[in-house]
């Protein structure tokens, strides 16, 4: 199992600034996930992020508006740049393992509110 | 392309009854399937899996079932409590490994289940 912290668990922004989401694992893991949840909708993966190189991101998320880094095996950040109301909603990273029988582990979330 | 469906986005069930959740998809060939509850303000926490050829999995008062024929999979809480208001979410491993590195899990919607005293 792993234990995710997360933070900030809530932000209410400006539009046009930048926030920096922090995802810290109990435990060394080669993969990271960030996924965004908007409300009433799925959990919809942004990227992958992986140790030493660069985070492979899901069609319709580009780096320059959510740059990520994985400084680490147990820690991760995603900034949500250039902030709009449209990028209001729920921030999620999370870890799982490489095999397909493993089951995926949560942060708390956080909650972007952008004014 | 490929959907997952939930059947309903929210469920009203009298405590003690049986809550039942159906998950559909289409489009999809998954080696797995999960259930996870997701409470307000919370990351989701996972549930159950169930292979492809498993027909049923059971922990405790959770039922699973998976028909890869019918491409459902039901999900049954026997006795339900009020404790047991949350969201439910299905989601689905994929069979091939992603450009990521990952076998790519794919989440429904959610229903949100409330059990009334």
């Amino acid at each position: 199992s792993a234990v995710i912290s997360q933070k900030p668990s809530r932000d209410i922004c400006q539009r046009g600034t930048s926030l920096t989401i922090q995802c810290q694992v109990d435990s060394q893991v080669t993969m990271m996930f960030w996924y965004r949840q908007q409300p009433g909708q799925s959990l919809t993966l942004i990227a992958t992020a992986n140790q030493g190189s660069e985070a492979t991101y899901e069609s319709g998320f580009v780096i320059d508006k959510f740059p990520i880094s994985r400084p680490n095996l147990t820690f991760s950040t995603l900034t949500v740049s250039n902030m709009s109301p449209e990028d209001s909603s729920i921030y999620l990273c999370s870890v799982h393992g490489r095999q397909q029988n493993t089951e995926a582990f949560f942060g708390q979330g956080t909650r972007l509110t952008v004014v | 392309s490929q959907k997952i469906e939930q059947n309903s986005e929210a469920l009203n069930i009298q405590e003690g009854k049986t809550a039942t959740l159906t998950c559909n998809y289409t489009n999809y060939s998954p080696a797995y399937l999960q259930w996870y509850r997701q409470d307000p303000g919370r990351g989701p926490v996972f549930l159950l899996l169930i292979r492809e050829n498993e027909k049923e999995k059971r922990k405790e008062r959770l039922k699973v079932t998976f028909d890869t024929t019918l491409k459902q999979s039901l999900f049954h809480i026997t006795a339900s409590q009020p404790a047991d208001s949350a969201t439910y979410l299905c989601a689905l491993r994929a069979r091939a490994y992603s450009g990521a590195g990952s076998y790519q899990l794919t989440f429904g919607k959610g229903t949100k289940l409330s059990v009334i005293p």
